[in-house]
This record gives structure tokens, C-alpha cells and sequence, in this order.
């Protein structure tokens, strides 16, 4: 079974500033996904990769398949960017993903 | 726009009772999965189903069961409801075959067991 860690479990930033949440996983997988869920529950996928880099709008997801690492970076962070963010990663065979305990994030005005 | 449905936002029920947590999708996923989140320990899957009647446990399947008589609805069932059972539960719809896929996920049921 997959074990997904992510750092930091927490983090607060000013708005303006410059974010990175790290995600590792011990075992190969089929792809990687970030997600976010705000206040009130709900969950809505913002990236899923594979190799390389992806990005949406401030939002930044890179992976490094060979040292089993990825992090999603948010440039100029928005009060509105506060959320918890999660990691979960697609085993390499099946449909199930197997998550990270998440990242609470934090932007002040 | 793609949408999963969960029955309930809130919900309260008591010690031993039969509760029923209902999620429909209307993408035609043919994959639908049941996660609890609790602080400290992230998702964790309970069920999930890869078509009409077909199920298969989670990591944490105890005390729970499943039905799926019509592909747009998967339900939770907790038998015999216990306090530890109070949580977040989430639902989530996938397509099959690709295997890189998002899952689309409903807005939660938060329960708790009195």
C-alpha cells in the first residue's frame, strides 16, 4: 500500500506571497492528483499528472517520478486561496486513490 | 457541468440505528467510491463499485455495506450506527477503463452519531 505524506501540515501566508505544498509517496503510481477543499466539505480536483509540470491560472503542479515527489506551487496568493490542499496518488494497477493527511493553507490579507 | 450529488449536508442519528447516506452521479461513471475523512487521518475508502451490483472493500469496511442498483446511485449503509462512525463521508464518481482519470467528488455528509 502506498504511503503519501505531505509538508507542511500547516502554513500561513501573507496575500502576495509565495506557496509550496510537497507531496512524497513510497510506491510507483499511474498519476498524481492535486486537490482542494474549502470550508463547508466539498473537493474539486485541480491537477492530475503524470511527468513534468502542469499550470492553471497561479497554480503550479510538478512531479519528479524518479524520486517519487511532487509540489504545487501558488504564486501571488489570494486570501481566497485558503483551503486545505491534498495529495493523492492512482495505483499503478485499479482505480483507487490513496491519499495524504492534507495541507491547511492559510492567506491573510 | 458534471455533478455528484449527496443526499444530506447534515445529518444526526443515534446509537444503533440504520443509516442510509445516498449519492447520485449524472456523468454515467461507471466507478463510484464512499471515503470518510476524519482530522489527523485524510480519506480513507470504505467501498467502492466499478458497475451496477459490483462492489469491493476499502481499507475500512467495517460496520459499513454498500448498494448499487442503478449505475447513477450508490449508496452507504450503516448498519448498526456507533459513535466512532461520526464523521465526514464523502462520495466520488469516476469513469472506468482510463485509469487517469479525476474523480468528481460531492459536497460531503457530515454525520454525527449521538
Amino acid at each position: 500500500k502506498n504511503e503519501v505524506e505531505q509538508s507542511p501540515q500547516n502554513l500561513t501566508a501573507q496575500e502576495g506571497e509565495f506557496i509550496t505544498i510537497n507531496c512524497s509517496y513510497s510506491v510507483g503510481i499511474s498519476a498524481l492528483h492535486w486537490l482542494q477543499q474549502h470550508p463547508g466539505g466539498g473537493i474539486v480536483s485541480l491537477f492530475m499528472l503524470s511527468s513534468g509540470k502542469k499550470k492553471h491560472g497561479r497554480l503550479i503542479a510538478t512531479i519528479n517520478i524518479q524520486e517519487k515527489h511532487s509540489s504545487l506551487h501558488i504564486t501571488a496568493s489570494h486570501p481566497r486561496d485558503s483551503a486545505v490542499y491534498i495529495c493523492a496518488v492512482g495505483e499503478a494497477a485499479g482505480n483507487k486513490l490513496t491519499f495524504g493527511g492534507g495541507t491547511r493553507v492559510l492567506v491573510k490579507p | 457541468d458534471v455533478k455528484v450529488t449527496q443526499s444530506s449536508r447534515y445529518l444526526v442519528k443515534r446509537t444503533g440505528e440504520k443509516v442510509f447516506l445516498e449519492c447520485v452521479q449524472d456523468m454515467d461513471h461507471e466507478n463510484m467510491f464512499w471515503y470518510r475523512q476524519d482530522p489527523g487521518l485524510g480519506l480513507r475508502l470504505i467501498y467502492f463499485s466499478y458497475d451496477v451490483k459490483m462492489k469491493e472493500k476499502g481499507d475500512i469496511p467495517e460496520g459499513y455495506s454498500v448498494s448499487r442498483e442503478k449505475k447513477e446511485r450508490f449508496s452507504l449503509i450503516l448498519e448498526s450506527a456507533s459513535t466512532n462512525q461520526t464523521s465526514m463521508y464523502l462520495c466520488a464518481s469516476s469513469p472506468a477503463g482510463n485509469r487517469n482519470q479525476p474523480q468528481h467528488f460531492g459536497d460531503g455528509t457530515r454525520l454525527s452519531i449521538l
